[in-house]
């Protein structure tokens, strides 16, 4: 089946600490993107690539980093200068637009 | 940067009810979409509705882009569409462009 997968789906985080978020996607999609949602809130634009070897800063980059080596591939690490990096983390995809399709998500809490 | 605003923030209704959710935002866009969120995260595509009105069985969207505002209608309301309703919108057309979410309408359908 065609989609979005992210992993891990929960993440526990030390202080200190960098962590990568994985997300893969088989749609064939030139776009992917990295999003954070805080609870009760709505969802911020971190990164986004509009193909491979390329891509841009969205609202809130700092303390991210990502790549985009192979087209189906688009992990973000979050490191140890995201001051407040517990949140959900959507990755998503898109042909010709916009973001379209969504992953599951990860859950990371910092302990 | 433009602004999206969603009403109501909450609503509850009973299974069998309609409803109307609205976004309104700030500025001439080039695209808008509806998504729904399920209670475990999942995001969902619910219509790309730059303009004009669409249906897709018990969901009916409505955009107006002149008055900059789109409506969701939900009618004979299921437990299962209970979640959060986002908006959002692009400005530009230029491929890989990313969208800014309103903060959402959580729905809750009590049978």
């Amino acid at each position: 089946d065609g989609g979005i997968t992210q992993s891990p789906k929960y993440l526990f985080r030390k202080e200190g600490q960098n962590v990568t978020l994985s997300c893969e996607q088989n749609l064939n999609h030139d776009a992917m993107y990295w999003y954070r949602q805080d609870p009760g809130q709505g969802l911020r634009l971190i990164y986004y690539s509009q193909i491979v070897n390329d891509f841009q800063k969205g609202d809130i980059a700092e303390g991210y980093s990502v790549s985009r080596e192979k087209k189906e591939s688009f992990p973000l690490t979050v490191t140890s200068a995201q001051k407040n990096p517990t949140a959900f983390y959507l990755c998503a995809s898109g042909e010709g637009g916009s973001p379209r399709f969504f992953g599951p998500g990860t859950r990371l809490t910092v302990l | 940067g433009i602004q999206v605003e969603q009403s109501p923030p909450d609503l509850i209704l009973q299974e069998g009810a309609n409803s109307t959710l609205r976004c309104n935002f700030s500025d001439s866009v080039n695209n808008l979409q509806w998504f729904h969120q399920n209670p475990w995260g999942q995001l969902i595509n619910l219509f790309y509705i730059p303009s004009g009105t669409k249906q897709n069985g018990r969901l009916s969207a409505t955009t107006v882009a002149t008055e900059r505002y789109s409506l969701l209608y939900i009618s004979s309301s299921q437990t299962t569409d209970s979640g959060v309703y986002f908006c959002a919108v692009d400005l530009t057309r230029a491929a890989g462009n990313k969208l800014t979410f309103g903060g959402g309408t959580r729905v809750l359908v009590k049978p």
